[in-house]
């Protein structure tokens, strides 16, 4: 079982904003990163270090953290925002790498 | 640009071992700045890490998996590789090579990625 976890699915209309969350004890401690996954293809890294976006990511996909928590926020959904997204950070121990099990995004 | 290319068979016979090749190109696998990490992905199913290395050859492997996995690093080639024993049909997956910073607030974060190769464990 993940030490990560996510809703297993959420919905959101076009244009509108939607948060997608993922818990766990060792957020607590360090920072999420978030990954966008369509179908057939790799995982792209859209969110790391809680708040940071890699180089081509629109500043409409957002990161922060609350607590045991950590939440990925889109705002003014697209089409283009339907994927599967994923969470990883560290585990409790601080070395391992762990991922939550997916939230499908419905737009 | 950085990119990361896995290979090996796609087919393996269940109670073999898994082997599969990342080759990095557009940079060197010798930076210390990154561990070098593998991911798999059951089809229809979620991500999940396998194990990292360092190009000096320390590694880390999921605690659920340490037993059958090993790792290892090849600089001069720029490739790491994966083997992963006693397999059985629960180890069908994509797998995917993927590079991670090597410690600091972006440890966790994979920002490369290979295309992933499907092995499927079946006799």
């Amino acid at each position: 079982s993940s030490e990560l976890t996510q809703d297993p699915a959420v919905s959101v209309a076009l244009g509108q904003t939607v948060r997608i969350t993922c818990q766990g004890d060792s957020l607590r401690s360090y920072y999420a990163s978030w990954y966008r996954q369509k179908p057939g293809q790799a995982p792209v890294l859209i969110v790391y270090a809680e708040n940071n976006r890699p180089s081509g990511i629109p500043d409409r996909l957002s990161g922060s953290r609350s607590g045991n928590t950590a939440s990925l926020t889109i705002t003014g959904a697209q089409a283009e925002d339907e994927a599967d997204y994923y969470c990883n950070s560290r585990d409790s121990s601080g070395n391992h790498l762990v991922f939550g099990g997916g939230t499908k995004l419905t737009v | 640009q950085l990119q990361l290319q896995e290979s090996g068979p796609g087919l393996v016979k269940p109670s073999d071992t898994l082997s599969l090749t990342c080759t990095v190109s557009g940079g060197t696998i010798s930076s210390g700045s990154y561990y070098w990490g593998w991911i798999r992905q059951p089809p229809g199913k979620g991500l999940e890490w396998i194990g990292s290395i360092y190009y000096n050859g320390n590694t880390y492997y999921s605690p659920s998996l340490k037993s059958r996995v090993t790792t290892s690093v090849d600089t001069s080639k720029n490739q790491f590789s994966l083997k992963l024993s006693s397999v059985t049909a629960a180890d069908t997956a994509v797998y995917y090579c993927a590079r991670h910073c090597s410690g600091g607030s972006c440890y966790s974060a994979f920002d490369y990625w290979g295309q992933g190769t499907l092995v499927t464990v079946s006799s």
